[in-house]
């Protein structure tokens, strides 16, 4: 089936530093890339939507300043944390929407722990 | 008002168990309705999905939509230890963004 691999699965950084999560689709392109962020014993919530080749959709609240996203390619989506403070500390997770599968198309990475000190 | 509510939980259940997840959301245009496991550390991945009100049973699970009340249940029969995870209930429409439930932790003891 089809795999995302989001890494690192695992970061502690200093604060006011920046982190970098990348992930990746194998085997297949993905035209769009969904970022969420989830809480310890809350749900996910979404963050954006990157589209491959344009600007990503950020959903309200979230600062497209602070949470850079690129989709440069139909295989990769990154996602820096600029300037990164401890209430950033999360579990970010990615999606990607596999086209042409409808719902069943939607495959998560793995997470990433962001812990910032 | 939540869009998605889940019963929070932490559920926990002997071995052999029938278990009850449930959901309630507020929006009648939605038309997808998931159920996603979580297991620790981990991204969730996809247990089932229905379509429109009913039933549909795969093993030892069962997943059931009552549109008229907007209702979702998530059905564990002869539930094991390996079931012990977060489930997620999902939900989306024609935007294709899915809107998550809480997550319910659920712990099978042996």
């Amino acid at each position: 089936g089809a795999v995302v691999s989001q890494h690192p699965s695992r970061v502690i950084c200093k604060s006011g530093t920046s982190v970098k999560i990348e992930c990746r689709s194998l085997d297949f392109q993905a035209t769009t890339m969904f970022w969420y962020r989830q809480f310890p014993k809350q749900s996910l919530m979404l963050m954006a939507t990157s589209n491959e080749g344009s600007k990503a959709t950020y959903e309200q609240g979230v600062e497209k300043d602070k949470f850079l996203i690129n989709h440069a390619s139909l295989t990769l989506s990154t996602l820096t944390v600029t300037s990164a403070h401890p209430e950033d500390s999360s579990f970010y997770i990615c999606s990607a929407d596999i086209s042409g599968q409808g719902i069943l198309g939607y495959t998560f990475g793995s997470g990433t722990r962001l812990t910032v000190v | 008002q939540k869009e998605v509510e889940q019963d929070p939980g932490p559920l926990s259940v002997p071995e052999g168990a029938i278990v009850s997840l449930n959901c309630t959301y507020s929006n009648s245009a939605f038309q997808y309705f998931m159920w996603y496991r979580q297991y620790s550390r981990k991204g969730p991945e996809l247990l089932m999905y229905t379509y429109s009100s009913g039933n549909k049973e795969d093993g030892r699970f069962t997943a059931q939509v009552d549109k008229s009340s907007k209702y979702i249940s998530l059905f564990i029969r002869d539930s094991q230890p390996s079931d012990s995870a977060t489930y997620l209930c999902a939900i989306t429409g024609s935007a294709r963004q899915l809107t998550f439930g809480s997550g319910t932790q659920l712990t099978v003891l042996p």
